[in-house]
């Protein structure tokens, strides 16, 4: 157990469903981050928050809106997906935003898009 | 062409070998890290280096700078060790990149 906790850990939904996943972290930390990882891809960084401000966006779709409303709670809402939005989202938390600061990862949520 | 290269892509080793994981990178970094991740997708963090090397148990990664260049050893490898392996680099320009992981096998 890392200290950061996703929900769900599955989820299949069409694609003009509505869903959200939940991150919760018990540790303490200011920064919280959603990545994608795909099949046979590197991981990618989607959105950084710190102290509860969005630092970083990376070219994301609109389809995917971050939502941080205390330092503990990370949201990911999703709506009108497409099938290559299929992969693992995965959370994570870090004491600061810094270079030097080690992130904890939530276990993923496996998203299918249909 | 990925500003992070691991090699080899996929290993596959008996237990109790010494193996060893590469990572090459493009960018000017701050730090480089080492991630383990295991079936079923959770990631965790081996290390954390900008210089020199460190050991924790039976694992050591070290890194060169000058030639942009970082490796994580395992010695005397168990079957549990079997996890996909990923070096990230988080650049000078804070921006974080990511290799796509080398896949380790230890066969019993």
């Amino acid at each position: 157990e890392t200290g950061v906790t996703q929900t769900p850990r599955h989820l299949v939904m069409g694609m003009t469903n509505k869903k959200s996943l939940k991150c919760e972290q018990h540790l303490g930390h200011n920064a919280m981050y959603w990545y994608k990882q795909s099949a046979k891809k590197p991981l990618e960084l989607m959105f950084v928050y710190s102290l509860e401000e969005r630092v970083e966006n990376n070219s994301v779709p609109s389809r995917f809106s971050p939502e941080c409303p205390n330092s503990s709670h990370l949201f990911l809402h999703l709506h009108t997906l497409q099938p290559e939005d299929s992969a693992l989202y995965l959370c994570a938390s870090s004491q600061g935003t810094g270079a030097n600061n080690e992130q904890f990862f939530g276990p993923g949520t496996r998203l299918t898009v249909l | 062409k990925n500003e992070v290269e691991q090699s080899p892509q996929n290993l596959t080793a008996q237990e109790g070998e010494f193996i060893t994981i590469n990572c090459s990178y493009s960018v000017g970094i701050s730090a480089l890290h080492w991630l383990q991740q295991h079936p079923g997708g959770g990631i965790v963090s081996l290390f954390m280096l900008s210089s020199g090397k460190k050991k924790h148990g039976r694992l050591i990664a070290t890194i060169n700078i000058q030639e942009k260049h970082s490796s994580l050893h395992i010695t005397a490898s168990h079957p549990r060790d079997s996890a996909v392996y990923i070096c990230a680099v988080r650049a000078t320009g804070n921006q974080f990149y990511f290799g796509t992981g080398t896949s380790l096998t230890v066969i019993p």
